[in-house]
Parts: structure tokens; C-alpha cells; sequence
């Protein structure tokens, strides 16, 4: 399987502070998606963000936003002024060619008041 | 309610017990999924479902026996399971196989 690395394992940061997470991926592909998914401690896996590879037009959405670099394999979310309910475990996650989505280990985020 | 409902949500079994996790979806997809989430690994697709046909099955082991009967429900049946099968075992569904995927809220299975 082509990987999806998650480089941070943990991240603490201190309520109202910006923070990216990092997600660096493998491809063989020309077409491919990428996606972020959070999971609170509730356990389901929550959808944020699906890309497709010929858009690598930077999203923003509130105060989420995604940085799609293809020349570096590359897709950076970031939390600005985050938020404690931003607490939880993001995961970056490929699909493409004959592959079903691949998750990269997760980042836990906690954001303390 | 995330659309995609999985019963039971925890689950405490024996080695030697049969048991069957459910999962349901009402959102009109064509393909459902079940994924393993064990401590400290990354999530591991187990299998696909698509118009209630499996189309892939990666390596799982045989005490694992998924059944799709229809396109909105998914089981996952268990026998003879290891301790090391303890995980948590989430269900997911897409309208087609290349797209987003809405998960369940999972069933937490631990393994005595």
C-alpha cells in the first residue's frame, strides 16, 4: 500500500493558539483523494475534507484550513485559534488507482484551556 | 446521529464465543466497509462491501466472517477470537468506492 505519514504523534497547544498538522503522502497515482478525518473520544471517525489531485487550490473553512502542496506530497490542515473542542485525533488518509482509503497513525491534538 | 449505526457499541467476549457485530446505514450508499483500530496502529481496512458483493478482502483472518444481505446492513461475525483481536472495529459506508466515507461510532471489542 502506498503510506500516509502522520510525522507528529502528539501535539499539546494552549487554547486560542494556530497549530498544523502535517501529512505527507506516497503515490503512484495521477488520480487520487485525500482526505481528514477527525475522531473526538466518542470513537466515530468525522469527515472533514476531500481533495482530489488536480485541485490544489488551498481550502478554508472556518477556522479549518488545508494546504495541498503535490510538488512535496503534501496536505497540511490547520486549526487557527483553536479551540478545546478541537481535542481529539486527526487522521490524513490517501485513495487512489485500485487502493480504498489508507490512513496515515493519527495526530491526538489537545488543547488546553 | 452520524447516519451509520453500529450495535452493539461495546463488547466483552470470551476466546471461545461466537458473537456478531452489526452495522447499519440509511444514507442510501452503495458500499460499506469494515475497518480495525488497534492502539498505536494505523486504521486497517478488513472489508469492502459494494452492492453487496465483498470485493476486497485483505488478509483477514477466517474467525472473521463478514455478511452483507443488503446494501444497508453490514455483520461482522466473530468466533474463536484472540486477545490480540481486541480493537476497535469500525463500519463505514460511501456512495460509491471512490467516495468520502461516513463512519459509525464503532463497537469497542476487548477479547478475555
Amino acid at each position: 500500500a502506498q503510506k500516509v505519514t502522520q510525522a507528529q504523534t502528539e501535539i499539546s497547544v494552549v487554547e486560542k493558539e494556530d497549530v498544523t498538522l502535517d501529512c505527507v503522502y506516497e503515490t503512484r497515482d495521477t488520480t487520487y483523494y485525500l482526505f481528514w478525518y477527525k475522531q473526538p473520544p466518542s470513537g466515530e471517525l468525522v469527515f472533514l475534507i476531500r481533495r482530489n489531485s488536480f485541485d490544489e487550490q488551498n481550502e478554508i473553512s472556518g477556522r479549518y484550513s488545508w494546504n495541498f502542496q503535490k510538488s512535496t506530497s503534501s496536505f497540511n490542515f490547520t486549526i487557527t485559534a483553536s479551540q478545546v473542542v478541537d481535542s481529539a485525533v486527526y487522521f490524513c488518509a490517501r485513495q487512489g488507482g485500485s487502493e480504498k482509503l489508507v490512513f496515515g497513525k493519527g495526530t491526538k491534538l489537545t488543547v488546553n484551556p | 446521529e452520524t447516519g451509520v449505526t453500529q450495535t452493539p457499541r461495546h463488547l466483552v467476549m470470551g476466546m471461545t464465543n461466537k458473537k456478531s457485530l452489526k452495522c447499519e446505514q440509511h444514507l442510501g450508499h452503495n458500499a460499506m466497509y469494515w475497518y480495525k483500530q488497534s492502539a498505536k496502529k494505523p486504521l486497517e481496512l478488513m472489508f469492502v462491501y459494494s452492492l453487496e458483493e465483498r470485493v476486497e478482502n485483505n488478509s483477514v483472518p477466517s474467525r472473521f466472517s463478514p455478511e452483507c444481505p443488503n446494501s444497508s446492513h453490514l455483520f461482522l461475525h466473530l468466533h474463536t477470537l484472540q486477545p490480540e483481536d481486541s480493537a476497535l472495529y469500525l463500519c463505514a459506508s460511501s456512495q460509491d468506492l471512490f467516495d468520502g466515507y461516513t463512519f459509525g461510532s464503532g463497537t469497542r471489542l476487548t477479547v478475555v
